[in-house]
């Protein structure tokens, strides 16, 4: 059973272009979650997500960020127009209906240059 | 939102020595996960704890979590260069059963 994908793991932009990161949760797994991790800090939750619903979006920025978790494929978190001040990792973790437990994928580490 | 205080926030010791970090909460927590993070890693779950005054050991790491659900610790006895990482505690806050607030988190190196 392969864990939480997720792709690219390093990503570089320029100020201004926009980055797509993509997460395929564990088989089974219906819930995503999606946070970001500043360097040396904590993750910081983003957006909770379900097959073609968002659930929770509170932890997101409400300008330039998106994310959606289609009927078919991964889930997609999109930033538009990124700023310098969007580098980190974002992680995306799923999880079975009814479950606390997170599985973490190995994250996307965004470099704004 | 909840919010958890992780200390301290660096820890070096020497291989053999034992290490512990805390996490501590101004409110009654519901349950309280842990985390590891290796260098360069992504986090990997340990353990949750539910229970006040609850206890759970796996191997040489112990995990309590406080009488009145406020305040949590990791244990390690007898470090190894393989327990190097970042260890952070996290909670399910915010009136939700899913959204996860994590401590800033204990970064332990070992010195071998």
């Amino acid at each position: 059973n392969a864990g939480v994908m997720q792709n690219p793991r390093h990503l570089v932009r320029r100020r201004g272009q926009e980055a797509r990161l993509r997460c395929s949760p564990m088989k089974g797994h219906s819930h995503v979650y999606w946070y970001r991790q500043l360097p040396e800090e904590g993750l910081k939750f983003m957006v909770y997500l379900q097959k073609e619903n968002i659930i929770d979006e509170s932890g997101m920025p409400k300008e330039r960020f998106s994310a959606e978790f289609p009927k078919e494929g991964p889930s997609i978190l999109r930033i538009q127009q990124v700023v310098r001040g969007d580098s980190a990792a974002y992680f995306c973790a799923s999880s079975p209906p009814g479950s606390g437990e997170q599985f973490f994928g190995p994250g996307t580490r965004l470099t704004v240059l | 939102g909840q919010q958890v205080m992780q200390i301290p926030q660096y820890q070096h010791v020497q291989e053999g020595e034992d290490f512990t970090t805390y996490c501590n909460s101004s409110t009654t927590l519901s349950n309280i996960q842990w985390y590891k993070q290796r260098p360069g890693g992504h986090p990997v779950f340990l353990i949750q704890l539910v229970k006040s005054g609850e206890v759970k050991k796996q191997k040489r790491l112990t995990f309590q979590f406080g009488e009145a659900k406020k305040n949590s610790s990791l244990h390690i006895t007898a470090t190894q260069t393989t327990d190097v990482g970042t260890y952070f505690c996290a909670v399910m806050g915010g009136g939700s059963n899913y959204k996860l607030t994590f401590g800033k988190g204990t970064l332990l190196t070992v010195n071998p």
